[in-house]
């Protein structure tokens, strides 16, 4: 069955700390990939995408996410962390044979000022 | 806001009550999505709308029950509920049929069942 893995429930850094939240889904066929923030009370944002081309995608707020087929991941980034990132952070897939987007269950990420 | 607007923000109903969320979306997109959140576990996509037609049920229980009558508005109507579909009901819409562009989600209705 096709899924998506968020192996972190929560992640508590310091600012400044860098940060990498791991991603995996369980699918050999075509993906589209996303990374979606929701911020205490808020809805859903996208950070970022990757359909094709260069596997490192940039996106809002100095995030980033490097695609790596072979690992099938897909994770996501960001040099010096601050307190304002402090939110739920979901990756999501699109697996191409079908028409809806799978989400994982969410890392909640803690930022200690 | 984010272009997709959900009514009401928060819902109390009980068991045998009947009520419908709604969700509405003027940014020209061609497909909507009725999600479920729930604490410690995954979106659960409940419903597709692509071109106005349903083009997925995932196995949801028949007190839900969804409609689409035009390509800007979204409804679920509720029924005879339980107190484990508490949850936050979020409303997503995407520009392509097929949504791999990706979505735009709504804020959410934060639905309690006593």
């Amino acid at each position: 069955a096709q899924s998506v893995s968020q192996h972190n429930h929560h992640v508590i850094l310091s600012e400044a700390a860098s940060l990498e939240l791991g991603c995996n889904y369980s699918y050999g066929g075509t993906v589209n990939l996303f990374w979606y923030v929701q911020y205490p009370g808020q809805h859903l944002q996208l950070l970022l995408k990757y359909f094709s081309g260069d596997p490192l995608v940039k996106g809002i707020k100095g995030f980033e996410a490097e695609f790596i087929k072979s690992k099938f991941s897909f994770n996501l980034r960001k040099p010096s962390v601050q307190w304002s990132d402090t939110a739920e952070y979901f990756c999501a897939v699109i697996f191409y044979n079908n028409n809806d987007m799978r989400f994982g269950a969410g890392t909640r990420l803690t930022v200690k000022p | 806001e984010t272009g997709v607007t959900q009514t009401p923000r928060h819902l109390v109903m009980g068991m045998t009550n009947k009520k419908s969320l709604k969700c509405e979306q003027h940014l020209g997109h061609n497909a909507m999505y009725w999600y479920k959140q729930s604490a410690k576990k995954p979106l659960e996509l409940m419903f597709v709308y692509s071109l106005e037609e349903r083009v997925e049920n995932n196995s949801v229980p028949s007190r839900f029950s969804p409609e689409c009558p035009n390509s800007s508005h979204l409804f679920l109507h509720l029924h005879t509920l339980q107190p484990e579909d508490s949850a936050l009901y979020l409303c997503a819409s995407s520009l392509s049929p097929q949504g791999k562009d990706g979505y735009t989600f709504g804020s959410g209705t934060r639905l309690t069942v006593v």
